[in-house]
């Protein structure tokens, strides 16, 4: 089975550029996360989704950041504009979870994403 | 603020020691317990454990949760330089009630080196 799909998986660019991170998570889950990883800060949570539906954004740092997922199988995460702070590993993961069953979550490889 | 803690952050032992590795937590609505392995990209899940006292194996690896004093132990045997990874301890709160999943709240892991 495939796992969860992210692109791309390196991106460098400049200050105040627009920034998209893309993810396919594995068929029938129905949780999407999307979390960011910094040697300061250890992995964190940004925001995430059940049944497509934004559950909780507490997590995504700024107005600059937005998140979105138009149908089951596809999710981005943007910045705009970036800034160097930005720079981290960003990775996306998902699961399946009703009220009886709760699975793990699984990760994609993740997105290096470099500002410079 | 749910908290997560992870010790030692590092350790160092040589091939075919034991090794444990501590993890304690303080979160509101508790729902489970995870490990994950990570090594040059993506976590990798090992175990998610919901039910205090009962031991969770996979080959030389096994785990326990005690919900009563809000700690698990992930435990390595036979150690081989394979093992060498930083080891994440992740807690999922059960915050929303309509059935999905909710986000991990992750420690900073052990970073664990097994020397030949």
């Amino acid at each position: 089975d495939a796992g969860v799909i992210q692109s791309p998986r390196h991106e460098v660019t400049e200050m105040g550029q627009e920034v998209t991170l893309r993810c396919k998570p594995i068929s029938g889950h129905n949780s999407l996360f999307w979390y960011r990883q910094t040697m300061m800060r250890g992995l964190e949570l940004l925001i995430y989704f059940n049944n497509n539906v934004p559950i909780d954004d507490s997590g995504m740092p700024e107005d600059r950041f937005s998140a979105k997922m138009p149908n089951a199988s596809f999710s981005t995460l943007k910045i705009q504009p970036s800034e160097p702070r930005d720079s981290a590993v960003y990775f996306c993961a998902s699961s399946f979870r009703d009220r009886e069953l709760g699975q793990p979550q699984h990760f994609g490889d993740g997105t290096r994403l470099s500002i410079l | 603020e749910d908290k997560v803690v992870q010790s030692p952050l590092s350790l160092v032992v040589h091939e075919g020691d034991t090794v444990t590795l501590n993890c304690s937590y303080e979160v509101t609505n508790f729902r489970s317990l995870l490990w994950y392995k990570q090594e040059k990209k993506a976590p990798t899940f090992l175990f998610m454990l919901t039910s205090s006292g009962i031991e969770k194996k996979s080959g030389r690896l096994s785990s326990i949760l005690d919900k009563k004093e809000l700690f698990s132990i992930l435990n390595i045997t036979a150690t081989q330089t394979g093992d060498s990874a930083v080891y994440l301890c992740a807690v999922e709160t059960g915050m929303y009630s309509g059935g999905g999943a909710d986000g991990l709240t992750f420690g900073k892991g052990t970073h664990l080196i097994i020397q030949p």
